[in-house]
């Protein structure tokens, strides 16, 4: 079974709107990290956001938010008021215990002018 | 500027041959993982070290390699190069282990085998 699903492929948002990328997970372990990386098209892998499974609150960090719903294991990204700069593909990720980071498929966002 | 240095960027062999990918890790991170990213296969994880000590492996095909050395930079060998190998490389390191710590990844080596 997957344990990190992104169902969007790809997604095209009208400048300044905001922006849900939506990701699931899978696990049983009680603790967990999930994580949000921007990948641009130049290939780098970007850290953008993290949320514990044991906090409280959601993440955020600047213009951008993690929904954290923990009882449908559900971690999407928001972005808020997008940006051209922001056209990228994102992956969601768990982290389980010491080990790996296990990402998901990606979606590709396309901000519009 | 992740701090993680991966070299070289770009690299371009033929198939049979082996190559060597270099990582330096963050100042201070002891933990060095190594992924490949394939347009069909997304990003598979390969292989964690930990301050020296392979800690876990994944889908890591026997022809391929690694070790981390005492001052803390890793390489991944790869060898008997098929075309199926061509992809980006990608290493990042992390401090240790926590669920809260993120990887923090270098720019990636795009190996082409031709």
């Amino acid at each position: 079974a997957q344990k990190i699903t992104q169902t969007q492929p790809g997604m095209f948002v009208q400048e300044k709107e905001a922006v849900t990328l939506d990701c699931t997970y899978d696990t049983s372990d009680p603790s967990y990290g999930l994580f949000w990386y921007k990948q641009p098209s130049s290939g780098e892998m970007i850290f953008l956001i993290y949320q514990g499974s044991y906090d409280q609150q959601n993440a955020t960090e600047g213009r951008y938010s993690l929904n954290f719903q923990k009882a449908r294991k559900s971690a999407n990204l928001v972005i808020s008021a997008s940006q051209l700069g922001d056209s990228a593909m994102y992956f969601c990720a768990m982290r389980e215990g010491l080990l790996k980071l296990t990402f998901g498929t990606g979606t590709r966002l396309t901000i519009i002018p | 500027d992740s701090g993680v240095t991966q070299t070289p960027k770009h690299l371009i062999t033929a198939t049979g041959q082996r190559v060597t990918l270099r990582c330096s890790p963050r100042s201070g991170d002891l933990s060095v993982y190594w992924y490949q990213q394939s347009l069909d296969q997304g990003l598979q994880f390969l292989i964690q070290y930990y301050n020296g000590e392979e800690r876990a492996k994944g889908n890591i095909l026997e022809r391929f390699s690694a070790q981390q050395f005492p001052d803390l930079h890793s390489e991944l060998n790869l060898s008997s190069l098929e075309l199926g190998d061509s992809a980006l490389y990608f290493c990042a390191s992390s401090p240790g282990g926590g669920v809260s710590s993120p990887l923090h990844f270098g720019n990636g080596t795009r190996l082409t085998v031709t």
